[in-house]
C-alpha cells in the first residue's frame, strides 16, 4: 500500500529535549516535506527536499531541523523544543516532473511542549 | 512569496443541498497548480480536486467541481447533493510551478445539516 508513515503519532514533551519525528514514504518520491499546523494559520511548509541531499527551507524554518540522506526518508528534528513548538505535524511526498504535483500526507503528529 | 486566501472560516449547508467554498491567491507566476485538501475529523488531509492553471476546463471529480479563474485569481470549490461526509476543513493549496513550495489557505470548516 502506498503511503507516507510518520512517527509518533502523538508525542508529549518538555522544554529543551531534543526529539526526531521520523517520515517514511514507500512512493518513490523525489520530493518530500514537512508542514505544521495552527488553528486559524492553516498548514505553513517547515522545510522541503527535492531529492537525496538537497533541502531548503518554507516559511516557517526556525527552531528546526532535517536531513534527506536516503529517498524514502525525511526526519524532523526539534534540537532544543519550545511551547511555541506545540503544534500538529505533517510530512508529505509526491513526485515532480510532468505530474500534477499532489502532496500525499502522513497521517499527523501531535506534538506538545511542556 | 505566493499567499492564499479563504476568506469564509465556517460555512454550512443542508444535505443534498449546493455548497461553494471560496479560495483566491495572489502569484506572479504564468503557471502552477491548484489544490483542494479535505480534513476529516480523522485528521488525514485527502486530495478533493486538482487543477492545472494551464488549463482552461474546470476540474470536476463526481459532486466535486472547481470554477478557476485565472485572471481573477480565484479558484473555488463546489460541492454538490452535499453529503453528511462532506463534514471536514477544506483546504486550498497552491503549488509553484517549479514544484518546490506548497502554499495553504486557512481553511474553511465546513458542516452539513441533516
Amino acid at each position: 500500500e502506498a503511503q507516507v508513515t510518520q512517527n509518533p503519532r502523538y508525542l508529549i514533551t518538555v522544554t529543551g529535549k531534543k526529539l526526531t519525528v521520523t517520515c517514511s514514504q514507500n512512493m518513490n518520491h523525489e520530493y518530500m516535506s514537512w508542514y505544521r499546523q495552527d488553528p486559524g494559520l492553516g498548514l505553513r511548509q517547515i522545510y522541503y527536499s527535492m531529492n537525496v541531499e538537497v533541502t531548503d527551507k518554507g516559511d516557517v524554518p526556525e527552531g528546526y531541523k532535517v536531513s534527506r540522506k536516503e529517498k524514502r526518508n525525511f526526519p524532523l528534528i526539534l534540537e532544543s523544543p519550545s511551547p511555541n513548538q506545540t503544534s500538529l505535524y505533517f510530512c508529505a511526498s509526491s513526485y515532480l516532473g510532468q505530474s500534477t504535483g499532489e502532496l500525499f500526507f502522513g497521517e499527523g503528529s501531535r506534538l506538545t511542549v511542556l | 512569496a505566493q499567499t492564499v486566501t479563504q476568506s469564509q472560516p465556517e460555512m454550512s449547508v443542508q444535505e443534498a443541498e449546493t455548497v461553494t467554498l471560496s479560495c483566491t491567491y495572489d502569484t506572479s507566476e504564468s503557471d502552477y497548480y491548484l489544490f483542494w485538501y479535505k480534513q476529516p475529523p480523522s485528521r488525514q488531509m485527502i486530495l478533493v480536486i486538482r487543477q492545472e492553471a494551464y488549463k482552461q476546463q474546470n476540474a470536476t471529480e463526481n459532486r466535486f467541481s472547481v470554477n478557476f479563474q485565472k485572471a481573477a485569481k480565484s479558484f473555488s470549490l463546489k460541492i454538490s447533493d452535499s453529503q453528511l461526509g462532506d463534514a471536514a476543513m477544506y483546504f486550498c493549496a497552491y503549488r509553484t510551478f517549479t514544484g518546490n513550495q506548497f502554499y495553504f489557505g486557512t481553511g474553511t470548516s465546513l458542516t452539513v445539516i441533516p
